[in-house]
This record gives C-alpha cells, sequence and structure tokens, in this order.
C-alpha cells in the first residue's frame, strides 16, 4: 500500500517568505509526527497530532512554526518569516496509534533551504 | 532532551564483519526503536524490543535490552554494502507518545 508522503521534496525559498510543507499519512494511521533533522544529527520533534487535535506542540522551535491537521488525514506544516536556521529536512511520520509500541513510518522529507 | 545517545558516533568495518552499535538511555521505558536512515530509503524501522524483553532477533539483526543499565545493543551480523547508513535508537518514556531519539551511529561498509 501506499506509505507517508510528503511535498514538495525540496524546498529553496528567501529569508522571509513563508513556506508550507505538506504531508500525506498512511490512511488509516492516528497519529501524526513532525521532526525536523539537520544534517548529521538526530530527529528534533516538533509536533505531534492524533486525530486532528494537537495535544503536544511542545517542539516547536518558535510561534513562526504552526500546523494543523484536517480530516484526521493531511497534515500542513506552516513557516512564516523564514530564518536560514530553519534550513533542515522536515520529517513527517504516521504511526497506527500514538504510543511508542508502535512503529513509526517516514516520509522522505522536505529538504527546506533558505537563502 | 536527548534520551538515547547511540556509541560509536561512527563505525567502519569490512563487508562480512559483525557491527554492534550501543544505545543508552535515561529514563524508564516501555519501548525501544531501532531505525535506519539511508538516503535510498530514508527513514526505515527495524525492530522494536519492550521492556520486559531481553532479546529480539530479526534476520541478520540482533537487539539486546538491559533495562539495569538503561542501554540496549544492535548487532548486524555478515554485513553487506547496503548495511551502509546511519541507525538511530529512539525510546518512549513511560506512558508518553513521543519517541527521543539519539543523534545516531553512521556505518560504512567498506568492500
Amino acid at each position: 500500500g501506499a506509505g507517508v508522503s510528503q511535498s514538495p521534496s525540496n524546498k529553496v525559498t528567501e529569508k522571509g517568505k513563508d513556506v508550507e510543507l505538506r504531508c500525506d499519512p498512511i490512511s488509516g494511521h492516528t497519529a501524526l509526527y513532525w521532526y525536523r533533522q539537520s544534517l548529521g544529527q538526530g530527529l528534533e520533534f516538533l509536533i505531534y497530532f492524533q486525530g486532528n487535535s494537537a495535544p503536544d506542540k511542545s517542539g516547536l522551535p518558535s510561534d513562526r512554526f504552526s500546523a494543523e491537521r484536517t480530516g484526521g488525514s493531511v497534515s500542513t506544516l506552516t513557516i512564516q518569516r523564514t530564518q536560514q536556521e530553519d534550513s533542515a529536512v522536515y520529517l513527517c511520520a504516521s504511526s497506527f496509534t500514538g504510543t511508542g509500541s508502535y512503529e513509526q513510518y517516514f516520509g522522505p522529507g522536505t529538504r527546506l533551504t533558505v537563502t | 532532551s536527548q534520551q538515547g545517545e547511540e556509541d560509536p558516533q561512527a563505525l567502519s568495518i569490512q563487508e562480512g564483519e559483525n557491527a554492534t552499535m550501543n544505545c543508552s538511555y535515561k529514563t524508564s521505558i516501555n519501548n525501544l526503536q531501532w531505525y535506519r536512515q539511508n538516503s535510498g530509503r530514508g527513514l526505515v524501522h527495524l525492530i522494536l524490543i519492550r521492556s520486559n524483553e531481553r532479546e529480539k532477533h530479526s534476520g541478520r539483526l540482533r537487539v539486546t535490552l538491559d533495562t539495569s543499565k538503561k542501554s540496549s545493543s544492535l548487532l548486524i551480523t555478515a554485513s553487506r554494502a547496503a548495511d551502509t547508513a546511519s541507525y538511530f535508537c529512539a525510546t518512549d518514556m513511560d506512558s508518553n507518545y513521543q519517541l527521543i531519539w539519539g543523534a545516531g551511529t553512521k556505518l560504512i561498509i567498506k568492500p
């Protein structure tokens, strides 16, 4: 079956512009996660959705970052007024439920470059 | 905060040899997972071991968990060039949905 998809795969934007990243999780997965990964580093948790609600937004680095999920499916991560330090790969993952008992399935990521 | 920390940071071995990577964590967990990340296939789940398990096998992978030492090891036997990747451990904390990730071990298999 279809895996997690993300779009765009690459995004180059100028500092100060807004960007929107999209994630299509595996059908039927109620949990959705956004992570950020800088070069050679591990994953930095950004936000977790259970259904359409986001019980934990604690990982969002600043108020320039926001995310929503509609219909319990597609999610978008929006970064306003991008800064160079926002450059990273943004990974989306979905899971059957929101517990650590289930593996997370990852999308290919969106590589964001802020110039 | 970083819960899982992998060791070594980088490992280079000859094809056919065994590779061992370690992960240490700080708080009690329910489960520990290992993932692999390479440029071709992205981040992929390898194996999950529960806190009441001590050892688990999957093909050429063997994972051990020592909750008294708060550590886990991943052994890859008879390594292949395709095993070249970064390997991450991820732990959940008690009653928590969030996985906490280490910085990973970069494994290079030399032909």
